[in-house]
């Protein structure tokens, strides 16, 4: 299967502090990436989807200003939580898809805001 | 809002035993059906998939059977191993939605040794 890598896999952060998420895709080109994000015992929920070069589009109750979601290359996406706050504390994946049918995973970055 | 039912929520079952999931969907357009493996603190990863146009296909230990009149599909783990001990989603995706996968509430199996 593809290579797919986040930085950071973990993360502790102050409330009131942004944090940046990267998603590379190491060996094929992204050209949608999903954005999820998982709390504990429970499913993905889909954030927002984002198409290289275009803004991403957002699931409803995502707050697009606090979730910045960038997609400059295709195979490097970004997510920003800005001014984080506990109950943004969370595991988030990422997961790219390139022109065939696949879509792989990340392996997620936990997110803990204190 | 797309709709995917899947059960049971946990399973237990004895090494060497089968284990079985299944998953029901509303949305007759999907036409992906795929089963994702996910261990602890790690992002999930394909275990097998089918598409429609097939009621079973077989990968090692794994069987998924799909039933289309019956919107449904389901996941077989023969002679279950502890290291199957995981948390398992159907996701069955439509294309015309911009191949979004739709997760299921997520099995967790443990598999005794």
């Amino acid at each position: 299967g593809a290579v797919v890598s986040q930085h950071p896999s973990w993360v502790i952060c102050k409330s009131g502090t942004s944090v940046k998420i990267e998603c590379r895709s190491l060996d094929f080109q992204a050209t949608t990436m999903f954005w999820y994000r998982q709390f504990p015992k429970q499913s993905l929920m889909l954030m927002a989807t984002s198409n290289e070069g275009s803004k991403a589009t957002y699931e409803q109750g995502v707050e697009k200003d606090k979730f910045l979601i960038n997609h400059a290359s295709l195979t490097l996406s970004t997510l920003t939580v800005t001014s984080a706050h506990p109950e943004d504390s969370s595991f988030y994946i990422c997961s790219p898809r390139g022109g065939a049918a696949e879509q792989y995973f990340g392996p997620g970055t936990r997110l803990t805001v204190t | 809002q797309q709709q995917v039912k899947q059960s049971p929520q946990s399973l237990i079952v004895q090494k060497g035993g089968i284990s079985i999931i299944n998953c029901a969907y509303e949305n007759t357009a999907f036409d992906y059906f795929p089963w994702y493996q996910q261990f602890p603190g790690k992002g999930p990863a394909l275990l097998i998939a089918i598409r429609p146009d097939v009621s079973e296909k077989k990968e090692g230990r794994f069987t998924i059977s799909f039933n289309k009149s019956a919107k449904q599909f389901s996941l077989h783990i023969m002679d279950s191993q502890p290291g199957d001990s995981a948390t398992y989603f159907c996701a069955p995706r439509e294309e015309t939605s911009g191949s979004r996968l739709t997760f299921g509430e997520g099995t967790q199996l443990t598999v005794n040794p």
